[in-house]
């Protein structure tokens, strides 16, 4: 149980286009997402924490209008790089946190996305 | 907000040996420590984690330890083998809805023949 799946695994984009990335929580309800970036050997960044229903609040630094965040269900989140620049290639990981329960306060991580933008 | 401190950054251990990695965090409110393990280009998958309430959970070679008082806490792998190796993090959190977790900057450990 508690499996996350993320979409795509790749992606390769030309500069100043925008990409989408969904998140599933597959076999539970998560009441909560996380989006985090990976730059290569380094930690996880919080970008920004996604509510079922509300507004995603944003870490500090990240912009709200290039990262837009959607969290239309309890099991689906999407993550949209808009007007995508070089800087932007990293590796992306959401994360799902469950709806009380059995799965306590774990967040259970999806594949991640692997963003490349020329 | 929390900051977490992970060391060491690298960590080669002979197969069998055990490994240590030690983590401090800075908000004395934090009380949900999970351990990540990270293999190269895969998603972390949870080891192992820790409540506040507890100083100490086994689960078969892995053990985690927390110390409140001084506000660091350990993950302990015994009889490590090669497919041990990977990236390791450490992270810290509060519980409750509002929660979200601060990562350490990670470990890499390695096991060797």
């Amino acid at each position: 149980g508690a499996v996350v799946s993320q979409h795509p695994s790749w992606v390769i984009c030309k500069s100043g286009t925008s990409v989408k990335i969904e998140c599933r929580s597959l076999d539970f309800q998560a009441t909560t997402m996380f989006w985090y970036r990976q730059f290569p050997k380094q930690s996880l960044m919080l970008m920004a924490t996604s509510n079922e229903g509300s507004k995603a609040t944003y870490e500090q630094g990240v912009e709200k209008d290039k990262f837009l965040i959607n969290h239309a269900s309890l099991t689906l989140s999407t993550l949209t790089v808009t007007s995508a620049h070089p800087e932007d290639s990293s590796f992306y990981i959401c994360s799902a946190r469950a709806a009380g329960g059995g799965l306590g306060e774990t967040q259970y991580f999806g594949p991640g996305t692997r963003l490349l933008v020329l | 907000g929390e900051n977490v401190e992970q060391h060491p950054s690298t960590l080669s251990v002979q197969e069998g040996d055990s490994a240590v990695i030690k983590c401090t965090y800075s908000d004395s409110a934090s009380n949900y420590f999970p351990w990540y393990k990270q293999e190269l280009g895969k998603r972390p998958q949870l080891i192992i984690d820790i409540r506040s309430n507890v100083g100490e959970k086994k689960d078969q070679r892995i053990a985690v330890t927390l110390n409140k008082t001084a506000k660091h806490f350990s993950l302990h792998i015994t009889e490590t083998q090669p497919e041990d190796s990977a990236v390791y993090f450490c992270a810290a959190s509060l519980t409750g809805t509002a929660s979200k977790l601060t990562f350490g900057t990670g470990t890499r450990l390695q096991v060797t023949l």
